[in-house]
C-alpha cells in the first residue's frame, strides 16, 4: 500500500506563496494525486490533480518530482479564505473509485 | 447547479433506532460515495456506487446499509449504531470514478 505523509499544520502571511508538501513511501506509475481542501463545518472542496506532469489551474498549481513520490501543492498568493485543512489523496488505479485521503495539513494564513 | 445536498444536517439516535442519512445530486453524475469523518481526521470512504451499482464495500459492518434508489439519490440506513459511530458522514458525487468530488455537507451524527 502507497502511504502519504503530509505535515500536520503549516502557517503562510496573506499574499505569500504556500508550498504544501505531500510524500508517498511507495506509489505505482498510473496512482493519480489528488488536493481537496475542507473548510470549517464544510465537505471537502477539489483543489487540482494529477498524474505525471505538473498542473495549473485557477487555484492551485501541482508540481510532480521526477521520481513521482512527492507532490507539492502551490497556492501562488494566500489570502484569509484559503485557511483550511488541505488533503493529498491517493486515488489507486488498480481499486477504480478508492479514494484514499491523507492525513491532511492545517494551513494558518496570517493577515 | 454543483449542489450536493444532504438531509438531516444534524441527527441523534438511540442505540436502537433505525433512522436513514439522505443525499441528492442533480449534475447527471453517475458515481456517488458515502464517507466517514471523525473529529480532527481525514473522511475514510465507506461505499461507492457507479452507475447505481455498489463498487466498493470497504469493510463496513452491516449494521450500516448503502441504497441507491436511481441516479440522484444516495441513502444510508443506519440500524444498532454503537456510541463510536458518531462522526460526520459526508456524501460526494462525481461524474464518474475518474474526475473530482463534489461533497455535500455532511451529517452530524451523535450516537447515544
Amino acid at each position: 500500500d502507497a502511504k502519504t505523509t503530509q505535515p500536520n499544520s503549516m502557517e503562510s502571511n496573506e499574499e505569500e506563496p504556500v508550498h504544501l508538501p505531500c510524500n508517498h513511501s511507495t506509489i505505482s506509475g498510473t496512482d493519480y494525486i489528488h488536493w481537496y481542501r475542507q473548510l470549517p463545518s464544510q465537505g471537502p472542496e477539489y483543489v487540482i490533480h494529477g498524474l505525471t506532469s505538473n498542473v495549473n489551474n485557477r487555484m492551485a498549481s501541482l508540481a510532480i518530482a521526477e521520481d513521482r513520490k512527492s507532490r507539492t501543492l502551490i497556492l501562488h498568493r494566500a489570502t484569509l479564505r484559503d485557511a483550511a485543512v488541505y488533503y493529498c489523496i491517493l486515488r489507486e488505479y488498480n481499486y477504480g473509485q478508492n479514494f484514499v485521503f491523507g492525513p491532511g495539513t492545517r494551513l494558518s494564513v496570517l493577515p | 447547479d454543483t449542489e450536493v445536498t444532504q438531509t438531516p444536517k444534524h441527527l441523534v439516535m438511540g442505540m436502537t433506532n433505525k433512522k436513514s442519512l439522505k443525499c441528492e445530486q442533480h449534475m447527471g453524475h453517475r458515481a456517488m460515495y458515502w464517507y466517514k469523518q471523525k473529529a480532527k481526521k481525514p473522511p475514510e470512504l465507506m461505499f461507492v456506487y457507479s452507475y447505481e451499482k455498489l463498487s466498493i464495500n470497504e469493510s463496513v459492518p452491516s449494521r450500516f446499509s448503502p441504497e441507491c434508489p436511481n441516479s440522484s439519490l444516495l441513502n444510508l440506513h443506519l440500524h444498532a449504531l454503537q456510541p463510536e459511530d458518531s462522526a460526520l458522514y459526508l456524501c460526494a458525487s462525481s461524474s464518474d470514478g475518474d474526475h473530482e468530488q463534489y461533497f455535500g455537507p455532511g451529517t452530524r451524527l451523535t450516537v447515544t
